[in-house]
Order: structure tokens, then C-alpha cells, then sequence
């Protein structure tokens, strides 16, 4: 398996409240994302990291920002949580992008839930 | 807009038979279309790759077909058994582009002994 732990695995927080979920990697790809994923949908992409400090927009990013100091990690914050917010959240991580095919690799996910 | 479907009722097949899982696109000419594997509280996982000049693409029990003309991709599990068991999910892949933006919700395979 993919070198890929997120933590916490499990969260409950109250609406206001900030949140900062982690993606750590130990495979040293260069890109890493983050998904949410609800009942019904498909992965939803929030941000994605191609490069230290080097972050863009996915189509559900509002409510959510990233930062990326290190190749190994990648944070996601929920600045003030929202109960629509309440999801599981998928890190991935991809030597080479998905341009051409290439293939992603996930992380555990972490479910957070937000009163 | 772009859209990925699948079938979203469960899949029901019996041990030992063929299950056949379908992923639709519309307004979308992706140039390759990967299927992953999920299982409950985890990750998906990477099955397979079909490039858009490929027709077929085999994997042990599993086959993949891409039909641009009829914007289908069609995943197969030969001689099943319960341990494929999994939700499938498809993602089409458009050139140049280095992240995915798009997947399907995914179709869950029950197979029954």
C-alpha cells in the first residue's frame, strides 16, 4: 500500500468551530489532493498540490482552504465548519498528475461530522 | 455540464457468473478512463486504465471496454466471487490535465455465494 496516513480518521466538531485535517505521505509524489465524498456523488475534488506551496482550486473548494509547506504534507481547513460540510475526506497522492492516466493513490479517509 | 453516471442501485450477481458494470459520460471526451475499487471505510483503489484508442483492456478476471462513439465504458468481472464484493468507481480522464476532476458515484457489486 501506498504510503498515505490521514488523521484524524474520525471527527466531530460544532458549526464555528476550525478544522484542520492532514495528509501525510511517505512516497514522495509530487502531487497530492483532496476529495470530499458524500452518499449519491461521486468524489468530489476541493484542492489539489502540484509542488510545495503550489495549490489550485477544485470544483467544491468554497469553505476550504490548503497549504502545503512540505512535499509530505497536505493540510485542508475548514475555516469556520458548516454542516454541510459533514463528509468523508479523501487525501490522494500521484507521482505524475493524472495527465496521462496516471493512477491516484488514497489515504484512509477521514469522517467528520459537524453539529 | 460534464456528467459521469453510473448505475446507482446495487449490482446482485451469483457466484461464478459475469458481472457487468456500466459508466456513461456526457459533454466529455476524456482520453483515457481508469475504474477503482472501494470497499466500506476505505480508499478506492486503482483496478484499471483504458486509453481512448483501446477497445479492450484485460486483467486476470477483469475487463474494461471504451466505446468513444457511444461514450460507455464497460467494466467486467469474470467467474465472480464474493471477495469482489466492492463499490466500482469510474473516472474519465481528460488530456493534459493533472487532476480528476470527475468521477462516478459508483455502483455497488454484491455477489452472492
Amino acid at each position: 500500500d501506498a504510503g498515505i496516513t490521514q488523521s484524524p480518521r474520525h471527527k466531530v466538531t460544532e458549526t464555528g468551530t476550525p478544522v484542520t485535517l492532514r495528509c501525510h505521505q511517505t512516497e514522495n509524489h509530487r502531487y497530492m489532493y483532496w476529495y470530499r465524498q458524500d452518499p449519491g456523488h461521486g468524489l468530489r475534488l476541493i484542492h489539489y498540490s502540484y509542488g510545495v506551496k503550489d495549490t489550485d482550486k477544485g470544483e467544491v473548494s468554497d469553505g476550504y482552504s490548503v497549504s502545503r509547506s512540505k512535499t509530505e504534507d497536505f493540510l485542508l481547513t475548514l475555516e469556520s465548519a458548516t454542516s454541510s460540510q459533514t463528509s468523508v475526506y479523501f487525501c490522494a497522492i500521484s507521482d505524475l498528475g493524472t495527465s496521462g492516466g496516471n493512477e491516484q493513490f488514497f489515504g484512509p479517509g477521514t469522517r467528520l461530522t459537524v453539529l | 455540464s460534464q456528467k459521469i453516471e453510473q448505475n446507482s442501485e446495487a449490482l446482485n450477481i451469483q457466484e461464478g457468473k459475469t458481472a457487468t458494470l456500466t459508466c456513461n459520460y456526457t459533454n466529455y471526451s476524456p482520453a483515457y478512463l481508469q475504474w477503482y475499487r472501494q470497499d466500506p471505510g476505505r480508499g478506492p483503489v486503482f483496478l484499471l486504465l483504458i486509453r481512448e484508442n483501446e477497445k479492450e483492456k484485460r486483467k486476470e478476471r477483469l475487463k474494461v471496454t471504451f466505446d468513444t462513439t457511444l461514450k460507455q465504458s464497460l467494466f467486467h468481472i469474470t467467474a465472480s466471487q464474493p471477495a469482489d464484493s466492492a463499490t466500482y468507481l469510474c473516472a474519465p480522464i481528460g488530456t493534459g490535465s493533472n487532476y480528476q476532476l470527475i468521477w462516478g458515484a459508483g455502483t455497488k457489486l454484491i455477489i452472492k455465494p
